[in-house]
């Protein structure tokens, strides 16, 4: 069966630390992959995207995410985090019409 | 700019009453979706819309029902609502190959 997982529930990061959150997945062919961002009481953002090609994707906001095939993981990264990265993240994997995310992450950063 | 549009962003019902969510996109998109956003649970796919005139079940379809009004428009009925409907209800629209974009969603408490 289809699935995302995002094992953090919530993090915390000092302002100016690097930030990897994690997203792995099942799904019976190569998905497409995302990464969303949602600021509280809005929508979903989109911060990045994977179709194919090359498996190191840069998004908005200085973040990136690679693609890792053989541990099914789309994990997601920046080198420096601002304090307006705090909000919450969501991991979506699927193709078309058949799109499945995971139950998030929440991001709260320390001054 | 408007993107997707979705009315009303607040509703309280009582119990047994009827409501209709609407959206809207101006983006030409042919895909069309309501999904559901609970605690800890990511968005769950109610129903989806792949072109006008065709609706198709998603993941939690029980309660609800949807019309595809035209290629812009995708409205959620919820015919008696219930206490367990209470959620955040996001929808979102898809162009060929490409990812969904999201409404700003509409907070629903039933009393």
């Amino acid at each position: 069966a289809q699935s995302v997982t995002q094992p953090d529930i919530h993090i915390t990061v000092s302002e100016g630390a690097s930030l990897e959150l994690r997203c792995n997945y099942s799904y019976g062919a190569t998905p497409y992959l995302f990464w969303y961002v949602q600021s509280p009481g809005q929508g979903l953002q989109l911060l990045l995207k994977y179709f194919s090609g090359d498996t190191l994707v840069q998004g908005i906001k200085g973040f990136e995410a690679e693609f890792k095939r053989s541990q099914s993981s789309f994990n997601l990264r920046k080198p420096s985090v601002h304090w307006s990265d705090a909000a919450e993240y969501f991991c979506a994997v699927g193709q078309n019409n058949d799109m499945r995310f995971g139950a998030g992450t929440r991001l709260t950063v320390k001054p | 700019n408007a993107g997707v549009t979705q009315t009303p962003k607040f509703q309280v019902l009582k119990t047994g009453q009827s409501m209709t969510l609407q959206c809207a996109q101006d983006m030409n998109h042919n895909s069309m979706y309501w999904y559901r956003q609970d605690p800890g649970m990511g968005l769950r796919l109610i129903y989806y819309s792949a072109s006008e005139g065709t609706t198709d079940k998603g993941e939690v379809p029980n309660g609800y029902n949807v019309s595809r009004l035209n290629k812009r428009e995708f409205s959620l009925r919820l015919e008696s609502a219930a206490p367990s409907q209470t959620s955040v209800y996001f929808c979102a629209s898809r162009g060929t190959n490409q990812p969904q974009h999201f409404g700003d969603g509409t907070r629903l408490s039933i009393l």
